[in-house]
């Protein structure tokens, strides 16, 4: 069993739609980071949380330390946002532990 | 400068080729990492540089040589591939406490 899940793993969603991307985790971590891959391979770090509620433009990243889980929200969707959504977690080190991703379809 | 560039985009090489992937940052950066992806799943970490000494390896064939020359460049030297080599080869970069961090734009490489 993979240490992060993501659900759900494809999503299609209409132009204006909120659309919400859900991380669940299974082990202590200090950060948790939202990532977004476009098509041709490049990864964006979109947010790192700790606790509590991050806001950047259209994003809204969320996470529940006690109920081990994060959510992605995007307001207003465009089809600029299609793309693969990663939750990946940091435990110690300098090491990540990747999510599955979610591949984001937005139609105009 | 916030970004990490790697070069060459895209590569083919053959199984008895040497070639080196080059991963730069300026961002002041002391942790670099070395990430392998397969078509439709996550990166998976290879390699992670610190203060330009190597702390992570995971277990990758000696095929694949990293090197930290210095505080801002990486690179992975490959050697003796094979097909199933082929993929998106992710640099990154952060701060020591992992805030900061930024991936590179790939390099996809096709080993035949």
């Amino acid at each position: 069993k993979n240490e992060v899940e993501q659900s759900p793993q494809n999503l299609t969603a209409q132009e204006g739609e909120f659309i919400t991307i859900n991380c669940s985790y299974s082990v202590g971590i200090s950060a948790l980071h939202w990532l977004q891959q476009h098509p041709g391979g490049g990864i964006v770090s979109l947010f790192m949380l700790s606790s509590g509620k991050k806001k950047h433009g259209r994003l809204i990243a969320t996470i529940n330390i006690q109920e081990k889980h994060s959510s992605l929200h995007i307001t207003a969707s465009h089809p600029r946002d299609s793309a693969v959504y990663i939750c990946a977690v940091r435990r110690t080190g300098n090491q990540f532990y990747f999510g599955t991703g979610t591949s984001l379809t937005v139609i105009p | 400068d916030t970004e990490v560039t790697q070069t060459p985009k895209h590569l083919v090489m053959g199984m008895t080729n040497k070639k080196s992937l080059k991963c730069e940052q300026h961002m002041g950066h002391r942790a670099m990492y070395w990430y392998k992806q397969k078509a439709k799943k996550p990166p998976e970490l290879m390699f992670v540089y610190s203060y330009e000494k190597l702390s992570i390896n995971e277990s990758v064939p000696s095929r694949f040589s990293p090197e930290c020359p210095n505080s801002s460049l990486l690179n992975l030297h490959l050697h003796a591939l094979q097909p199933e080599d082929s993929a998106l080869y992710l640099c990154a970069s952060s701060e020591d406490n992992f805030y900061g961090y930024t991936f590179g734009s790939g390099t996809r490489l096709t080993v035949v």
